[in-house]
């Protein structure tokens, strides 16, 4: 069965700072993997995806995540870290090879600090 | 392009009755998924459906049905309602053409079971 970790219920950091948000999956085949952020009383926007290619991933407002296969992981950065960056974060995975739904963790509440 | 959208935002029910929400993705997509959000439990994922036929069920008790209609809308019941069942209940959907495709997110339905 697949899953997905998000190791930190809670990130806070300053603004200007580099923020990581962190996730960790497990597949039986290859993934496609995801990012989504939920703002207050509002759905789950797309941020970015990794399908196939280049492990570096760019997505919306400045975020990008780096697949790493060996250690099963696709930690959410960026840069420098901005207050309206202050959300909920979900990572999602779904197995490329089987029939599957799309999994997602259980969140990570980012807070930047001004 | 409307986004995907929820009906209705918010319910109150009582324990015992019963719920029917409804999910009318974005135009051209033919996958909808639909997913419970706890705060303790995340996204929980339920049903998904591509062109009328469910692909993949969440392991959710027999009281959670759904289906999808042949313009894509979905609706999404829950009988015997407990309050348990007290969740943001949140639609996506997606065009679906390879599996890797993001999914686009409602605004959701708060339903409260008293």
């Amino acid at each position: 069965a697949q899953s997905v970790a998000q190791p930190e219920d809670q990130v806070n950091v300053a603004e200007g700072n580099p923020l990581t948000v962190k996730c960790t999956y497990s597949v039986s085949g290859n993934p496609y993997l995801f990012w989504y952020v939920q703002y207050p009383n509002r759905g789950l926007q797309f941020l970015l995806k990794y399908i196939t290619g280049d492990n570096l991933v760019k997505g919306s407002y400045g975020f990008e995540a780096e697949f790493n296969k060996s250690q099963t992981s696709f930690h959410l950065k960026k840069p420098s870290a901005l207050v309206s960056d202050s959300a909920l974060y979900f990572c999602a995975v779904r197995d490329m090879s089987g029939n599957t739904p799309l999994v997602f963790g259980k969140g990570t509440r980012l807070s930047v600090i001004a | 392009k409307a986004g995907v959208t929820q009906t209705p935002r918010y319910l109150i029910k009582t324990r015992g009755q019963q719920v029917t929400l409804s999910c009318s993705p974005i135009s051209g997509h033919r996958s909808v998924s639909w997913y419970q959000q706890t705060p303790g439990q995340g996204l929980q994922f339920l049903f998904e459906y591509f062109s009328e036929t469910q692909r993949n069920k969440g392991n959710f008790p027999g009281r959670f049905s759904g289906r999808q209609f042949s313009n894509s809308r979905s609706e999404m019941n829950v009988s015997t309602l407990e309050l348990g069942d007290s969740a943001l209940y949140l639609c996506a959907s997606s065009q679906q053409t390879v599996r890797g495709d993001e999914q686009f997110f409602g605004p959701g339905t708060r339903l409260t079971v008293l």
